[in-house]
């Protein structure tokens, strides 16, 4: 089976950074995905990681240390836009599990 | 504009009225899963199917769910008897098998069974 953590909130400011941890524990692993949900929507696809480092793409970079079991997603330049859920997401040979997710506050 | 379908997008049902939501994937897409969305327990996996065969179906309740794909281009969710605690955000997503390939969801099915 498979276990994942992340925080279930954090609050920031516009124009700043912030960071969402991820923990996970898994039987097996495929890659870690992070998704983002607004209220009332579907999750969309942000970044996938399946070796260790980060991968970047403009604001949004997500890192991994398989051996630590552990991602985060880094926001850069928050916009108000950006105030969602982010969901960690663990696939091993084929299932892919979500953890809770962590809703993002933006303010003004 | 590829986009997984699901249909209705909103129900609202008696308890015990047997409700089927529909999903049609992206086009070419060999994966398909089902999730259920709430509050309290987040994304649930309830199926997930390869080339149309149910390979994981661990997450839903046997006596009272049931998917299917009938050919590529439709998946099925079926819940009967429905009951109020099967209230939810029903979320299908399609994909391709392999590496760095994320699946794509649907915009669900909000089911409210009173």
């Amino acid at each position: 089976g498979q276990n994942i953590d992340q925080p279930t909130e954090m609050t920031a400011t516009e124009g700043a950074i912030v960071q969402i941890n991820c923990t996970y524990q898994t039987s097996g692993f495929n890659g870690l995905f992070w998704y983002q949900q607004h209220a009332g929507e579907a999750p969309t696809f942000l970044s996938y990681n399946v070796l260790d480092g980060l991968e970047e793409k403009g604001r949004f970079s997500s890192f991994l240390s398989r051996s630590k079991g552990y991602s985060y997603l880094l926001l850069k330049e928050l916009q108000m836009k950006d105030s969602a859920s982010y969901l960690c997401a663990v696939r091993d040979d084929y299932k892919l599990s979500f953890g809770a997710g962590t809703t993002v506050t933006v303010r003004a | 504009d590829a986009r997984v379908t699901q249909t209705p997008r909103h129900k609202v049902t008696e308890m015990g009225q047997e409700v089927t939501m529909r999903c049609q994937p992206i086009l070419g897409h060999n994966t398909v899963f089902w999730y259920r969305q709430t509050m309290m327990q987040g994304l649930e996996l309830l199926a997930y199917f390869r080339n149309r065969a149910p390979l994981d179906d661990s997450g839903m309740p046997k006596d009272r769910f049931s998917a299917e794909m009938p050919d590529a281009t439709l998946a099925t969710l079926k819940i009967q008897p429905s009951e109020p605690r099967d209230s939810a955000v029903y979320f299908c997503a399609s994909g391709w098998t392999g590496p760095n390939t994320e699946a794509f969801f649907g915009q669900g099915t909000r089911l409210t069974v009173v």
